[in-house]
């Protein structure tokens, strides 16, 4: 099947500083990428919906100026988190689709 | 508002066992439905995907039905292992947004 990879798995940043996730898609071009969060013991949430070549359309409720998604090519998302916060900490994960949905292995970040 | 519940949340079977995790969705207009397991801390490993046109698809010792109409999804796993312990989520996808239930957290007993 396609590859997606993230990077990095695991993340600690202090409060206030600004954390980078990339998303690539090894093998397939993949003009949408998603982003979702997931608390402990809770469903994926979706966050946006990234565009290559577009602004990312973000789910009600998602700050756009604190969740910047920047989609430079068909083969990589960006997900910055600014300013975090420790109730950021979560599991972030991307997701591109090449038919079916394929994920990312998700970044744990901590916010200390 | 698509909707999706998955029963039961949490399920503790003994090895070698037969057993079948159910998902429900509110809107039938879906693309596909596609079910996933997650271990702790982990990614998601797509197991199974049935496009709305079809009402079946088996991989291994996994089978997932798909009712549309009546907005229903199994997930049977046959002759259970330990190795199976896990969290299963189902998703179903619509208009490229793929909603995701809680999860059944699995945990097979050795």
């Amino acid at each position: 099947g396609a590859v997606v990879s993230q990077h990095p798995s695991r993340v600690i940043c202090k409060s206030g500083t600004s954390v980078k996730i990339e998303c690539r898609s090894l093998d397939f071009q993949a003009t949408t990428m998603f982003w979702y969060r997931q608390f402990p013991k809770q469903s994926l949430m979706l966050m946006a919906t990234s565009n290559e070549g577009s602004k990312a359309t973000y789910e009600q409720g998602v700050e756009k100026d604190k969740f910047l998604i920047n989609h430079a090519s068909l083969t990589l998302s960006t997900l910055t988190v600014t300013s975090a916060h420790p109730e950021d900490s979560s599991f972030y994960i991307c997701s591109a689709k090449w038919g079916e949905a394929f994920f990312g292995q998700g970044t744990r970040l901590t916010v200390v | 508002k698509q909707e999706v519940t998955q029963i039961p949340a949490a399920l503790s079977v003994p090895e070698g066992e037969n057993l079948v995790l159910n998902c429900s969705f509110t809107d039938s207009a879906i693309y596909n439905l596609q079910w996933f397991r997650q271990d702790p801390g982990k990614g998601l490993t797509s197991l199974l995907l049935i496009q709305s046109s079809q009402r079946e698809q088996t991989s291994g010792r996994l089978n997932a039905s798909l009712d549309k109409s009546s907005g229903r999804s199994t997930l049977y796993i046959a002759a259970s292992q330990p190795g199976d312990s896990a969290t299963y989520l189902c998703a179903v996808n619509r208009d490229d947004k793929i909603i995701f239930g809680k999860g059944t957290r699995l945990h097979i007993l050795p």
